[in-house]
């Protein structure tokens, strides 16, 4: 049974472009979180969302980010005109259930805006 | 919003036991408590996780008093390669309902000879 897969792994974009990061959740789950680690920082929610709904997205910035989670395929984490402040590791994680059910983590991508 | 905090940093010797807490005295009801192991460029890893007092499993022990506005992770017999930060997520009771999955501040395990 695959883990979380994300990718890219690593990402580099120049001020301005977008930035789309990618999240495959574990086979079965149809739970799916974003979060964000800055250097040297510990980890931030950003969003929750279950199949084609975002249930939670108090931690995302309220410009320039935006996730969803298709009926088919993997979860997506858009990030428009991005700025050097944006360059972090993202993580994704998926669980079976409700957000108090086991997260299980991705690898993580990390995105480094020049 | 209170934070979810733990210590920042922790030293301890291969073979000793080590006991990291993690202050969350605003965790929802229903909510659980869980623990992660992060290395340098990887993905958090599950520990465990527990709603109220022990939890046992093949790597560690949880702690969580009748109260649960703390945890303490309990790591027995520790080894170099244990060298990593631990975390604390939790779901935090939001004014209006709701709740606020957190990470508690992260403390940096490190492990010697």
């Amino acid at each position: 049974n695959a883990g979380v897969m994300q990718n890219p792994r690593h990402l580099v974009r120049r001020r301005g472009q977008e930035a789309r990061l990618r999240c495959s959740p574990m086979k079965g789950h149809s739970h799916v979180y974003w979060y964000r680690q800055l250097p040297e920082e510990g980890l931030k929610f950003m969003v929750y969302l279950q199949k084609e709904n975002i249930i939670d997205e108090s931690g995302m910035p309220k410009e320039r980010f935006s996730a969803e989670f298709p009926k088919e395929g993997p979860s997506i984490l858009r990030i428009q005109q991005v700025v050097r402040g944006d360059s972090a590791a993202y993580f994704c994680a998926s669980s079976l259930g409700r957000p108090s059910e086991t997260q299980y983590f991705g690898p993580g991508t990390r995105l480094l805006v020049l | 919003l209170a934070k979810t905090t733990q210590p920042i940093s922790m030293d301890s010797y291969e073979g000793q036991e080590v006991n990291i807490t993690c202050s969350h005295n605003n965790i929802a009801t229903n909510d659980y408590i869980t623990w992660y192991q992060q290395f340098p460029s990887q993905g958090p890893r599950f520990i465990i996780q527990g709603y109220k007092t022990k939890v046992t499993n093949e790597v560690a022990s949880l702690f969580i008093p009748a109260d649960r506005k703390s945890s303490t992770l309990s790591l027995p017999r520790v080894s170099l390669s244990d060298t990593a930060v631990y975390y604390c997520l939790v779901g935090e009771g939001l004014t209006g309902g709701g709740n606020k999955l957190t990470f508690g501040t992260g403390t940096q395990l490190k492990v010697e000879l």
